[in-house]
């Protein structure tokens, strides 16, 4: 069974057009990680929760917001999503901060039309 | 320079090669690693994790050299269903918290 579940799987946005992907975890795990992915390149990571703790990387873009109501759900916000924003956007979770490996949820790839 | 660095490949090798993957990382007081797999337009999973000197489970081994800074997976008897980015993962560098990817390095495994 899933255990790091993403919402939806693709999601068709227009330019401009706010859009919220979703994550939700079974795992109890304190850490939630965003990442970007574009084709043929790595993941990026946008920003990561450890509990509540928001951690912000310094070249992720202000269109790009995050939301941690509870342990189980985090979510990724994209207040006017550019052409450039079209990518795969991975979820992980991990138990703590100390260097485990991350559990990833299937992604949702992002069209912007 | 990068916190994680490989070599993109691709590896094109044939069934039943043995194929290694090298990868650097900048930040001398990582204890961890990891190998990911991707699969085209799929999530990363996790192959192996690298805590000491180094890690073996089946055709796959893991080694870590931390004098040098890198860390390396060797593929024995290369299958065509190893056919995928391998991605090399550090935690970040620099206080960060959160797992530092390399840009991945392809291996295609042919017939």
């Amino acid at each position: 069974d899933a255990m790091v579940i993403q919402n939806p799987r693709y999601q068709v946005t227009q330019f401009g057009k706010p859009v919220t992907l979703s994550c939700s975890q079974t795992l109890n795990h304190n850490v939630m990680y965003w990442y970007q992915q574009k084709s043929s390149q790595a993941p990026k990571l946008l920003f990561h929760y450890y509990d509540k703790d928001f951690n912000n990387e310094a070249d992720t873009p202000d269109n790009f917001q995050s939301r941690r109501p509870n342990t189980s759900f985090c979510f990724l916000d994209i207040r006017s999503p550019g052409l450039g924003d079209a990518a795969m956007y991975l979820c992980a979770t991990s138990r703590d901060s100390s260097g485990r490996a991350g559990d990833f949820g299937a992604g949702t790839r992002l069209s912007v039309l | 320079r990068k916190e994680v660095e490989q070599d993109p490949g691709p590896f094109n090798v044939p069934e039943g090669a043995t194929v290694a993957f090298n990868c650097t990382y900048s930040n001398s007081a990582s204890q961890s690693f990891f190998w990911y797999r991707q699969d085209c337009r799929k999530e990363p999973k996790l192959l192996m994790s690298v805590y000491s000197s180094g890690n073996e489970d089946g055709r796959f081994t893991a080694q870590l050299n931390r004098a040098s800074q890198y860390i390396s997976l060797l593929i024995r008897d290369s299958k065509l269903s190893d056919s995928a980015t391998y991605l090399c993962v550090a935690p970040g560098g620099m206080g960060r918290r959160a797992l530092t990817f390399g840009s991945g390095t392809r291996l295609q495994v042919q017939p």
